[in-house]
Order: structure tokens, then sequence, then C-alpha cells
């Protein structure tokens, strides 16, 4: 079945560093991919969506210049936390859709997560 | 406002035994609903998708139930096994704009114990 491969699985870095976490589709082509961010005991938060060839876009509260995404290929989509501060310690987690937006009932599947801890 | 509720909030049941877990939502318009398994530190994986016209879906010991008058969606567990130990996501899709846009309850977090 279709799988999406997010990595790292684990980062642990100091306050003001940027982290790229990269989402990929391993054996389809996710023209729209999206990137959650779950706190603890809660559900997924959509930060943005992702679309191949344009930019993202962003969910209400949540800085484009903090958390860069770039989807370049049909493949692979990043985000990168910027200038990481330990507030932004979270699981993220991104998800990929075969084919785009408007295509609503195809499955999503969802990469098992990066956990990010800025000390 | 487009909610997904779900209860319990985390159940408790011993080896064996079946459960049933309820979701409720008030997201028009309404696209499809689907049921998710989180395992603790990995991402959610699909059990079940239904649009408006399906009533129950299974999935191995898994049977999703949608009542799309009453706007509610059931999860059934039928013996239970110490993997199914996991949060259990009911994730409503609301078509907006002319796209698709998920919308997560926060979860039932299962605890089956030997």
């Amino acid at each position: 079945g279709a799988v999406v491969s997010q990595h790292p699985s684990w980062v642990i870095c100091k306050s003001g560093t940027s982290v790229k976490i990269e989402c990929r589709s391993l054996d389809f082509q996710a023209t729209t991919m999206f990137w959650y961010r779950q706190f603890p005991k809660q559900s997924l938060m959509l930060m943005a969506t992702s679309n191949e060839g344009s930019k993202a876009t962003y969910e209400q509260g949540v800085e484009k210049d903090k958390f860069l995404i770039n989807h370049a290929s049909l493949t692979l989509s990043t985000l990168t936390v910027t200038s990481a501060h330990p507030e932004d310690s979270s699981f993220y987690i991104c998800s990929a859709r075969l084919g785009g937006l408007k295509l609503g009932n195809q499955p999503q599947h969802f990469g098992d997560g990066t956990r990010l801890s800025i000390l | 406002k487009n909610q997904v509720e779900q209860s319990p909030q985390s159940l408790i049941i011993l080896e064996g035994k079946n459960c049933t877990l309820q979701c409720n939502y008030t997201v028009s318009p309404f696209s499809n609903l689907r049921w998710y398994k989180q395992d603790t530190g990995r991402g959610p994986v699909s059990l079940t998708i239904m649009t408006f016209s399906e009533n129950t879906k299974s999935n191995g010991r898994y049977t999703a139930t949608l009542d799309a008058d009453t706007k509610q969606s059931s999860l059934h567990i039928t013996a239970s096994q110490l993997s199914d130990s996991a949060s259990y996501i009911c994730v409503v899709s609301a078509r907006t704009g002319g796209y698709n846009k998920l919308i997560f309850g926060a979860g039932t977090r299962l605890a089956v114990h030997p």
C-alpha cells in the first residue's frame, strides 16, 4: 500500500537552530501534502497545505516565515522550522494524498511523525 | 463552526472484550468520515472511509457505522487484542470552497489490558 516516509523521526537541538523535516511519498505521486502539529494527548492540528510547484497555504495563526514549506516535487515536501525555540517542541506529522485537493474521497496517508525537542 | 467530538475520552477494556467508540460531528457540507488508529509516537493509519450513502464499513475486527441524519458515527472493535491499544481518531471531511478539509476529533485513547 501507499507509504509516506518522514525523516528524521526524532530531533533534539539547541534553541536558535533551524531544523528541516522531509516528507516523501514512496510509491505514489502526491500533488498535495499536509503538515500537522500534535501536542501530547491532543489531536492533529493542520499547519499548512502544500501543493507541488506552488506556495503553501498556511492555517490561521501559523507563521509562514517560521515554518517554511517547500514542495519541489510530486514525492517530496519539506518543513523547515527556522530559529526554533522550546515552544516549537512538538510532534510534527506530514500527510500525502494522491491527486489534488478536489479529490476529497482519496485516502490521506500519514508519515510516522517527527518528534522535535528544542533545548 | 465545524466540530468533531469523540467519546469517551479514554477507555480501558480487557483483552477479548468488545467496545464501541462514538463520534458526533457538526460539519457542513459533509464529504466523508474517516476513522484512524494512531499508535503512540506514530502517525495515524486509516481504518475506514465512509461517504454519505454508506451506513457501515468493516475492516477486519473494526466496524464503522455512519448515520448522516443524526451526524453520528461509531467504531466497534470486536474481540480486542493488546495491539488495539492506541488512540482512535474520527475525522470528518468538509467540502469548503471547492476543496476538502479534514476536521479532526480529539481521539479516544483505548487501553486493552490482559
